[in-house]
């Protein structure tokens, strides 16, 4: 089973900040949150993943509780073509290396 | 860039056939990854491999075999194809020399059954 909640469906308005929570309550010390979306008919693509500090990169922020039982993804300029399943996933890195995927959320950009 | 191509991005078959979908990655990775995806389902590990010629089953390896005889290339075989194997099929691969191991995803094969 995947060990985060994430809520079904969002809506934000094109140019506007998207902000996707996630919750992981039951997340190890040793285990990083990442975050992947994946466009209608294409493979999951890597966004963003950290272990404890929020993190930035091109595509988007994550924050991410002092707690770690919950995150955020922010997409600080949403444009229509981040429409997509956003996937959050924790996971800690050892042998077995295997990702468990949820359902996700499905993001709309509304114009 | 990571690079991970898929051999078809789409596949008709048919019940009994042997299908083959190839997945090959250029970035010398240690760790390669089939899943499925169906709706509702998200998605699913069927093998992965951490290195040639090992092997480990995932969440759901009926029905499915595979094959790593080089580093680049991992091969999801179907013996006998039925109709509850189609869906969309993605290969993924990830090096340890990343702490974090990051996945990284192929395009798909859509597979149709029957």
């Amino acid at each position: 089973d995947a060990k985060t909640t994430q809520p079904t469906s969002m809506d934000c308005a094109e140019g506007r900040a998207a902000n996707l929570p996630c919750n992981h309550s039951t997340i190890s010390g040793n285990e990083y949150v990442y975050w992947y979306r994946q466009i209608h008919s294409q493979g999951p693509q890597y966004i963003i993943h950290g272990l404890k500090n929020n993190e930035t990169n091109e595509m988007a922020s994550l924050i991410i509780t002092e707690d770690r039982k919950s995150s955020t993804l922010i997409l600080p300029h949403a444009t229509l073509r981040d429409t997509a399943v956003y996937y959050c996933i924790v996971r800690a890195f050892d042998r077995d290396d295997k990702i468990i995927f949820g359902k996700g959320t499905r993001l709309h950009i509304l114009p | 860039d990571v690079k991970v191509t898929q051999s078809s991005r789409y596949l008709v078959k048919r019940t009994g056939e042997k299908v083959f979908l190839e997945c090959v990655q250029d970035m010398d990775h240690e760790n390669m990854f089939w899943y499925r995806q169906d709706p509702g389902l998200g998605l699913r590990l069927i093998y992965f491999s951490y290195d040639v010629k090992m092997k480990e089953k995932g969440d759901i390896p009926e029905g499915y075999s595979v094959s790593r005889e080089k580093k680049e290339r991992f091969s999801l075989i179907l013996e006998s194809a039925s109709t509850n194997q189609t869906s969309m099929y993605l290969c993924a691969s990830s090096t340890r020399t990343d702490l974090t191991d990051t996945q990284y995803f192929g395009p798909g094969t859509r597979l149709t059954v029957l």
